[in-house]
This record gives structure tokens, sequence and C-alpha cells, in this order.
């Protein structure tokens, strides 16, 4: 059965940094792009940013570019997003997702999220 | 970066009825569009990738369609289990861009 588990998440202030991490079970990680989704309060999905099956290519939404860091490793099977300078509209929940590899499906399983809140 | 853009944001409907939402790429993308549906509190569940290819489980009520730069989701005959939010997502380029969403309410 395929799992992501996200965790990190908390009450930061602003200009502050967080770590997201996202453990996978269940299938082959290293073979698959991996994204994160944030979700604000009553607003819809904002795709944040993914990373290479080897990690070896990352790309970013303009609203993160500089202040986040998308990272994986393939021996424990986990993702990663740093997140520095941290702005209130940062405050959302975040979701890990598998993107495309083997099976050419986006976002086929996705974590329950863990939540990011930014105090100013 | 490309961009999707959803209409309409709300509709509202009965169930039984008939409806379709719409989704326009910023630029040709072929057939690399998905959609999803999300209900309050819950990570978005896949329905339909590659713009028509139906995913596993996903009832036959749910047709996708379209290539290049307008695309189509109908539902055929709205069940109460259908009344959520539905995203589209572009998966040509690297940046796997949303829609702004479509919320399906109760009329």
């Amino acid at each position: 059965e395929v799992q992501l588990v996200e965790s990190g998440g908390g009450l930061v202030q602003s200009g502050g940094s967080l770590r997201l991490s996202c453990v996978a079970s269940g299938f082959s990680f290293s073979g698959y792009w991996m994204s994160w989704v944030r979700q604000a309060p009553g607003k819809g999905l904002e795709w944040v940013a993914n990373i290479k099956e080897d990690g070896s290519e990352q790309y970013y939404a303009d609203s993160v570019k500089g202040r986040f860091t998308i990272s994986r490793d393939n021996a424990d099977n986990s993702l990663y997003l740093q997140m520095n300078s941290l702005r209130a509209e940062d405050a959302a929940m975040y979701f890990c997702a598998r993107d495309v590899g083997s099976v050419v499906t986006p976002f086929d399983y996705w974590g329950q999220g863990t939540l990011v809140n930014v105090s100013s | 970066d490309i961009r999707v853009t959803q209409s309409p944001s709300t509709l509202s409907a009965s169930v039984g009825d008939r409806v379709t939402f719409t989704c326009r790429a910023s630029q040709h993308i072929g057939n690399w569009l998905a959609w999803y549906q999300q209900k309050p509190g819950k990570a978005p569940n896949i329905l339909i990738s590659k713009a028509s290819t139906l995913e596993s489980g996903v009832p036959s009520r749910f047709n996708g369609s379209g290539y290049g730069t307008e695309f189509t989701l109908t539902i055929s005959s709205l069940q109460p289990d259908d009344f959520a939010t539905y995203y589209c997502q572009q998966y040509y380029s690297y940046s796997r861009m949303f829609g702004q969403g479509t919320k399906v309410e109760i009329k």
C-alpha cells in the first residue's frame, strides 16, 4: 500500500524557517518525481515545487523561488521542503504528492498534509 | 509558466443534472491534463489523467475530453457524493500548475 506521511508543520514567526518532511512507503520512491502542494485555508491548490527521481533537477513556483528548497533522500525514502523567510501568505496545509515516474499519472497519491502557520 | 484557467468558479446543480466544467491552458499542452476532486478536509483525489483517461475506481459518469488548450470535465448525472471542488492541472511542463477550482454546490 502506497503511503505518504508528512511532518514538520507548526507555528513559526514571520521571517522564520521550517523544514517539512515526507516519508514514502509502498512503492519504489527513487523511481518517481515528487512534489509539494499547498492549500491556504479556504483557497485552492497551489503547486509549490517538485524534484526529479535522482534529485538532479528541482522546479519551483514563482511565489517560493529563492526561499524554499526541495530535496530528497532516496536511501531513506524521504522528501523534504526547507522553507526560509516565511511570510504570512505561506500559511497553509502542505501536501506531498507522488509525481510522475514509471507510472505516468501525476499526483496519484497524496499525504494527509501538515499545517504551517505563520505569525506576524 | 503554463497557466490553467477554470470556469465557472462555482456551479449550483441538482442530483441527476449533467454538469460540465472547462479548463483552458495558456499554451498548447497536448493531452497532459489531469482532473482532481477534493472534499473538505481531505487531500485531492485524481479522477482523470491524460485529459480523458479515467483512473481506476472512478465512476463512469465522469468524462474528460479536450486537447491542446481547451479541456472539459463532464459529470453525466450528478450524484450526492459528487458535491465537491474540482481542479484541473497541467503536467506538460515541470511546473505543475493547478486551475483555481470549480466548486459544485447543491442547488
